[in-house]
């Protein structure tokens, strides 16, 4: 059973940090992978999307790469900024077609 | 593009009751829709699976007679919570993925908020 796990689970940078959050998950047998913004009380925000042939994606600030093999995955944030404060999910695609979340890091960025 | 609804956003009601959830992909055909619930601090969990004219998946520990889905067409997909209880409050959240999709990519809607008192 895939399971996906986020660390850490909180995280408090001042702004203009720049900041990695990490992602796990137990077996390399995914379709891709995705990462989510979520605001509180909000639905999800598609960040980026990996596919499990590529090695990483970047969207402006936003870097994610992927390690299928060792089940790893990074979302790197550049420059953070106050208005990157979130929760960030992880989630991998099985064969089935359906997502399999992680927990998710909330981000505090601190003016 | 890749838009997808959810109606209503938020739902108040007796518990014994039944809630109705809407959603709807607005500007692409969704052959295949899925239910989520997320209770607080917690991650995403898919509840159900639905394939549009085909009865829903469901994953194990959710009640099909419960949590009643329809896909009645491409573009919408109904989740009904029956007899509400307040260990159902919880947000609910449907994505949808269509049928031109190669990279399998699901588009979330924005959730709706049930709380059953």
């Amino acid at each position: 059973k895939q399971e996906v796990t986020q660390i850490p689970a909180a995280l408090s940078v001042p702004e203009g940090e720049n900041l990695v959050l990490n992602c796990s998950f137990t077996d390399s047998a995914i379709y891709n992978l995705q990462w989510f913004r979520q605001d509180p009380g909000k639905g999800l925000t598609s960040l980026l999307l990996i596919q499990s042939s590529q090695r990483e994606q970047t969207s402006g600030r936003l870097n994610a790469s992927l390690d299928k093999s060792s089940g790893r995955s990074t979302l790197y944030i550049a420059a953070s900024q106050p208005g990157d404060s979130a929760t960030y999910l992880c989630a991998v695609q099985g064969s089935q077609g359906n997502l399999i979340f992680g927990k998710g890091t909330k981000l505090s960025v601190k003016p | 593009g890749a838009v997808v609804s959810q109606h209503p956003s938020r739902v108040i009601c007796k518990s014994g009751t039944s809630v109705k959830i809407e959603c709807r992909s607005l500007d692409f055909q969704a052959t295949t829709m899925f239910w989520y619930r997320q209770f607080p601090k917690q991650s995403l969990m898919l509840m159900a699976t639905s394939n549009e004219g085909s009865k829903a998946t469901y994953e194990q520990g959710v009640e099909k007679d419960k949590f009643l889905i329809n896909h009645a067409s491409l573009t919408l997909s109904t989740l009904t919570v029956t007899s509400a209880h307040p260990e159902d409050s919880s947000f609910y959240i449907c994505s949808a993925r269509g049928s031109t999709s190669s990279s399998y990519e699901q588009y979330f809607g924005p959730g709706t908020r049930l709380t059953v008192t």
